[in-house]
């Protein structure tokens, strides 16, 4: 394993559903990130965190929101999401920002 | 905005052959590549990264090689074996920017 955990694994939750991503991060890591996969696409970057600091936001709709209590610690809270929201989320941890970064197995999150 | 891919969605091989990944890449003032391999239901993992002052690198089996002149790197696996079967992909980035990832390269590998 790559020292970053993430849960739950697998989510399903309907349009009008509050729910929240975890990811924890056991490396002694500042950085750390959020990724959307989707199928046949390249990663999509969509936060960076650099000590608790966010320090990237890529044009994400508002409906994601993150939060990074600690170093340690980030979430991705979700809300009235949509059908194309459907994806796996990663999420990544690096000793610094934009150093190599090491995934976490992801939230395979189904919107219906 | 970056441009990363591949050269080829999937590639077979048999058990104990080389393989060969390749990757293109847009931007020349890149100067950090990163391989991961990504297995079914699982996260990338960090295989083997490289930096622009340098042609080749070795791990364990691995072998990365990237050619500025034509922006183009590949990852050559020596004696894949069924464990190797997976998605790989190439990221790149440029100093303090974020990274790009390609699409990825799906290995088969046939017993």
């Amino acid at each position: 394993e790559t020292g970053v955990t993430q849960t739950p694994r697998h989510l399903v939750m309907g349009m009008t559903n509050k729910k929240s991503l975890k990811c924890e991060q056991h490396l002694g890591h500042n950085a750390m990130y959020w990724y959307k996969q989707s199928a046949k696409k390249p990663l999509e970057l969509m936060f960076v965190y650099s000590l608790e600091e966010r320090v990237e936001n890529n044009s994400v709709p508002s409906r994601f929101s993150p939060e990074c209590p600690n170093s340690s610690h980030l979430f991705l809270h979700l809300h009235t999401l949509q059908p194309e929201d459907s994806a796996l989320y990663l999420c990544a941890s690096s000793p610094g920002v934009y150093y190599e970064q090491y995934f976490g197995p992801g939230t395979r999150l189904t919107v219906t | 905005g970056e441009s990363v891919g591949l050269h080829l969605p999937t590639l077979s091989v048999q058990e104990g052959d080389n393989s060969i990944i390749n990757c293109a890449y847009s931007n020349s003032a890149s100067d950090y590549f990163i391989w991961y391999k990504q297995e079914s239901g699982k996260g990338p993992q960090f295989i083997i990264d490289i930096r622009s002052n340098m042609d080749k690198r070795q791990g364990q089996r691995v072998t990365v090689l990237l050619n500025k002149t034509v922006k183009h790197l590949s990852l050559q696996i020596a004696a894949t074996q069924p464990g190797d079967s997976a998605v790989y992909f190439c990221a790149e980035s440029d100093p303090g920017n974020q990274f790009y990832f390609g699409t990825g390269t799906s290995l088969t590998v046939i017993p």
